[in-house]
This record gives C-alpha cells, sequence and structure tokens, in this order.
C-alpha cells in the first residue's frame, strides 16, 4: 500500500508570497495532520482535519489555513510568507481522530524555503 | 514550560553500547505515548508505543513512569543503523488526535 504522499518535495518562494501544499493519506484513513518542524526542532501541531471538518488547531497565525477534500487529501496554505515559514512541512495520517492511541503515519514532507 | 523536553545529546556511542534515551512530559493527563526515530532530512518514522507496563522490541525498550512523568527508551547493543534523532511524542488526548513532540535526541553510533 502507499504511504502518505506530500506534493511538491521542495519549493523555494519569496516573502509576501503565498503557498499550497497537499497530501494525500494513506488509503482509508481519513484523519490528516499538519505539523511544522523548524531546523533542530520537533514538528510542531498546525491543523487536524477528520471528515473535512476541523478539529484542532495549533499556535500559528491566521495567515496558516487549510482543508480537507471528499477524497481525504488535503492542502496546506500559507500567506504573506516570511522567512520564518521556512521549514519542512509534514502531513501525517491516521484512521480516526477520537482514539488517543492512535500512530500517526507522516509523509516525506514539503521542503519549504522563503527567501 | 514545553510540553515535551528531551536532552539534545549528541549522544557518541560505539558500536554495542547501550544508550538510553528520557523525556519528561508536562501534562499529568496525557494519555498516550511514543518514540518516533528521524533521520537526517527525512521524515520522522514510528520506532514503538510505550505502554504503561513497559515494552519491549527485539534492541528496543520503552518505559513509562506516570508518576514521574517521564517516558524512556533503552537500545542495546546498539547498530551503526541507530543512528538518528530519537523524538518523544505525548498524545494529550484532549478530544483530537494531537501529537507534541520533543526537539529530539541524536544519536550519533561509531564503528
Amino acid at each position: 500500500d502507499a504511504g502518505v504522499t506530500q506534493s511538491p518535495t521542495h519549493l523555494i518562494k519569496t516573502r509576501g508570497q503565498h503557498v499550497t501544499l497537499r497530501c494525500s493519506p494513506i488509503s482509508g484513513h481519513k484523519s490528516v495532520s499538519w505539523y511544522q518542524q523548524v531546523l533542530g526542532q520537533g514538528p510542531q501541531f498546525i491543523f487536524q482535519y477528520y471528515e473535512k471538518e476541523e478539529r484542532g488547531r495549533g499556535n500559528f497565525p491566521d495567515r496558516f489555513s487549510a482543508r480537507q477534500f471528499p477524497n481525504y487529501s488535503s492542502e496546506l496554505n500559507v500567506n504573506a510568507l516570511l522567512l520564518g515559514d521556512s521549514a519542512l512541512y509534514l502531513c501525517a495520517s491516521s484512521h480516526r481522530v477520537e482514539d488517543v492511541g492512535e500512530t500517526q503515519y507522516f509523509g516525506p514532507g514539503t521542503r519549504l524555503l522563503v527567501l | 514550560r514545553k510540553e515535551v523536553e528531551q536532552d539534545p545529546g549528541p549522544f557518541n556511542v560505539p558500536e554495542g553500547a547501550t544508550v538510553a534515551f528520557n523525556c519528561t512530559y508536562s501534562n499529568s493527563a496525557s494519555q498516550s505515548f511514543f518514540w518516533y526515530r528521524q533521520d537526517c532530512r527525512k521524515e520522522p518514522k514510528l520506532l514503538m508505543s510505550v505502554y504503561s507496563s513497559g515494552n519491549e522490541d527485539g534492541r528496543f525498550t520503552a518505559q513509562l513512569n506516570r508518576a514521574s512523568q517521564y517516558i524512556s527508551l533503552l537500545i542495546r547493543d546498539s547498530k551503526l543503523s541507530d543512528s538518528a534523532t530519537y523524538l518523544c511524542v505525548v498524545n494529550p488526548g484532549y478530544n483530537f488526535n494531537k501529537f507534541y513532540f520533543g526537539s529530539g535526541t541524536k544519536l550519533n553510533v561509531k564503528p
């Protein structure tokens, strides 16, 4: 079975631009979470979606938004990019969201560089 | 205070050594715990879940101490291929499946 897929793998943008990152979860998984990982740090939670509804939001500004589609794939949008948005953006999928012991499986990430 | 804290290392050990990592978490009501492994410039991959009774998977042993709010990972007979960053992960389990990650502990296994 295919794992979590993300596109693009790498992206270079300039300050002020916007970016859209895409994620397809593992087949059968209905929950998608987005994380930001800055170099030298652990991933930080941005959003979680389940059955197309936002179920959780981390401490990120309103410039960050996301959505989930009927096929459970997801997009993360970031507007008005800042240099500090440069990071690895990870998507994780899990089967359900209510089961707290549910493992999350990560995609390879999108590496975003903002110049 | 951070939700999850880890010693960043690096831990430099020879092949065959036993190495232990600890991690502390701040929310005493946290529900589930994991260790993930992350290779350089790759995504985190699940190493093992951590259960209250402790659990073992080959050379890896994970322990949870709820009273002291810490989690440990023991690696026996280290291999060169164990070199990676080990991330401690806690799920507070409010009403959705959100992971809090530590900053990771870097392990270098030398020949």
